[in-house]
């Protein structure tokens, strides 16, 4: 069973609007949610994370919103430019610090 | 400067081969992995380690071994090598407090 979904597998926005990533989880042990943006030929890197403390983190245009209850979040991707066309990982963490990861969602943004 | 340093980049091999892949984090991280990427599946975690001697088996085990000789390095060992193993493989690293891991840059392994 997944652990972690991600939905949709590819979307595509103008520049400008906003990009909406959706990811759910199985485990509602899962203490620690790193989302990961990666461009071609490179490796993951972090761009935003929650812990289930909080329902809603901000860092600039990319602002994470938690349902503990559901088992969701999301990534908002405000003001979307051509340099955020990426694959988005969300991923999660357990106690064993065992980090699973989504199947990921590519954003494609258009000029 | 945090760093995860993976080696070879590139590798060709044979099926049947004997591949061993190489990691080294510089950043007293306790926690070493090793992951998978192929396209439609995501990153899947292959093993892990949370310390030199350790090792913890991942969602994808079967055909690696890992070894884990000193906090700073992390062996994936493919002692037959198989097509179904080429991929793009990373390396990662953490420490257990609410840090998310640090990947290295990848290698790509194809297996003819």
């Amino acid at each position: 069973q997944q652990q972690v979904r991600q939905s949709p597998q590819s979307l595509t926005v103008w520049e400008g609007e906003t990009a909406i990533l959706n990811c759910s989880y199985e485990d509602s042990t899962f203490d620690y949610f790193p989302w990961y943006w990666q461009f071609p030929r490179e490796s993951p890197a972090l761009l935003i994370a929650i812990r289930p403390v909080s329902n809603k983190k901000e860092d600039g245009r990319f602002t994470i919103f938690f349902n503990k209850r559901e088992k969701k979040l999301s990534l908002h991707i405000t003001d979307s430019q051509p340099g955020d066309s990426a694959t988005y990982f969300c991923a999660a963490r357990n106690s064993n610090n065992r980090i699973f990861f989504g199947d990921g969602t590519q954003l494609v943004v258009k000029p | 400067e945090a760093a995860v340093t993976q080696s070879p980049r590139n590798k060709v091999t044979v099926t049947g081969g004997n591949v061993t892949l190489s990691c080294r984090q510089t950043n007293s991280h306790n926690y070493m992995y090793w992951y998978r990427q192929d396209t439609g599946h995501g990153l899947r975690l292959i093993h892990y380690s949370y310390g030199a001697g350790n090792l913890q088996i991942g969602d994808v085990p079967d055909g690696y071994k890992a070894t884990r000789t000193t906090q700073e390095d992390f062996f994936l060992l493919l002692e037959l090598a198989s097509p179904s193993q080429t991929s793009l493989y990373f390396c990662a690293s953490s420490e257990h407090n609410n840090q998310a891991p640090l990947f290295g840059e990848g290698t790509r392994l194809s297996v003819l």
